[in-house]
């Protein structure tokens, strides 16, 4: 059964270090999403990608970069610049009628 | 703007009882309109889905969503709770091209 796999499911930055969480789909999604999530926030869009090599900001992508070199890849760097990078991370994967969610990446700063 | 209001942010209720989420959109045209539910530490699992047809759509888990244009409501029920509920549930509409989501009800089962 296909589905997505993030990686690590725990994550710890140090100060001025950029960290990548990776996210990988074997379901041939063309779409991929980064979600950021904050207790009472709901999910946050950070970064989305409809098709490889293009990808578009989401609502908060200042601190984040992404890539789309492959259709079955998009990790997510959370850089230096991302002063409170202290949250939960998901990745998604979609076709027009639904989106598949990855467990997730808790990422905290040491 | 499109926009998704889950009015409770946090319902109680005992097991056995029934259930209502509330869920309000704002889209301009005809809203694909999605549940998911989440446990703690968990990613999100798709509960339901409407796209058009019978506005009353089931789901897995025993739930089901009535979907009411006139009100722009697309509420989560089940009649009888299981402790095994006991999540945070998001509804979403799809936009443009992305998903938007409420900010989520935590739900919470007494025994």
């Amino acid at each position: 059964d296909g589905g997505i796999t993030q990686s690590p499911k725990y994550l710890f930055r140090k100060e001025g270090q950029n960290v990548t969480l990776s996210c990988e789909q074997n379901l041939n999604h063309d779409a991929m999403y980064w979600y950021r999530q904050d207790p009472g926030q709901g999910l946050r869009l950070i970064y989305y990608s409809q098709i490889v090599n293009d990808f578009q900001k989401g609502d908060i992508a200042e601190g984040y970069s992404v890539s789309r070199e492959k259709k079955e890849s998009f990790p997510l760097t959370v850089t230096s610049a991302q002063k409170n990078p202290t949250a939960f991370y998901l990745c998604a994967s979609s076709i027009p009628n639904g989106s598949r969610f990855g467990a997730g990446t808790r990422l905290s700063v040491l | 703007a499109q926009s998704v209001t889950q009015p409770d942010i946090h319902i109680t209720v005992s097991e056995g009882a029934s259930l209502e989420l509330r869920c309000n959109y704002s889209y301009g045209a005809t809203p694909y309109l999605f549940w998911y539910v989440q446990s703690p530490g968990q990613g999100l699992q798709l509960l339901l889905k409407y796209f058009s047809g019978d506005t009353l759509v089931q789901g897995i888990k025993g739930f089901e969503a009535e979907f009411k244009r006139s009100q722009s409501s697309f509420n989560l029920r089940k009649p009888s709770v299981h402790w095994s509920d006991a999540a945070e549930y998001f509804c979403a509409v799809r936009g443009t091209d992305k998903l938007i989501f409420g900010t989520g009800t935590r739900l919470q089962v007494f025994p």
